[in-house]
């Protein structure tokens, strides 16, 4: 069975502030990571990765995948409120069609 | 492009009754529609895949006489909560892959079953 864990469950940090989220996964037939953010409604895309090393950018926001490892990271600098949400992982295996989210990390940035 | 919108938006009904949800790709034809429930701070569950033009594959534990799901068209995927229940009370969201595997959320449904 594929699992997801995401850490911490949650996090207060302050504007200005850098925060890293993690996400661990075991899957079979690994194909790719993906990223959500969850605000109030449903998840919006962030990134989707699928090779080791190379790093996803866009604005302030950043992710990368080890595959050795079975891990990702998504970092989030010079936060804002705006960035207070709950991030998703999701792993997709080659076999299915569906994804096997995390727990998600709640993150609030406060003034 | 990859919009999805799901409706309604909101649905409080009584104990008994039947609740239909429905989930559109707007710009883009879905073979595949997933449907989910998230409980309040947990994260999204996989409750089942649905296929245009074939039965929807449901994952372990989710009763498919209860929660029947229709893909009648490459857009539109129903989910429809029979005899709901107060327990049925949750936030039900939709997504629609375009291009493998990356899926497009819908604005999800929140059911409140009296």
């Amino acid at each position: 069975e594929d699992k997801v864990v995401q850490s911490p469950l949650s996090l207060v940090v302050h504007e200005g502030d850098t925060v890293t989220l993690n996400c661990s996964y075991e899957v079979t037939n690994f194909r790719s990571l993906l990223w959500y953010k969850q605000e109030k409604k449903a998840p919006t895309f962030l990134f989707m990765l699928t090779s080791s090393g190379i790093e996803k950018k866009s604005g302030r926001l950043s992710s990368i995948l080890d595959k050795k490892e079975l891990f990702s990271i998504l970092n989030i600098t010079a936060t804002q409120t705006g960035d207070s949400a709950v991030y998703l992982c999701a792993v997709c295996n080659n076999a299915g069609n569906m994804l096997t989210f995390g727990g998600g990390t709640r993150l609030m940035v406060k003034p | 492009g990859a919009v999805v919108s799901q409706h309604p938006s909101r649905v409080i009904c009584k104990s008994g009754t039947s609740v239909k949800i429905e989930c559109r790709s707007l710009d883009f034809q879905a073979t595949t529609m997933f449907w989910y429930r998230q409980f309040p701070k947990q994260s999204l569950m996989l409750m089942a895949t649905s296929n245009e033009g074939s039965k929807a594959t449901y994952e372990q534990g989710v009763e498919k006489d209860k929660f029947l799901i229709n893909h009648a068209s490459l857009t539109l995927s129903t989910l429809t909560v029979t005899s709901a229940h107060p327990e049925d009370s949750s936030f039900y969201i939709c997504s629609a892959r375009r291009d493998f595997p990356e899926q497009f959320f819908g604005p999800g449904t929140r059911l409140t079953v009296l």
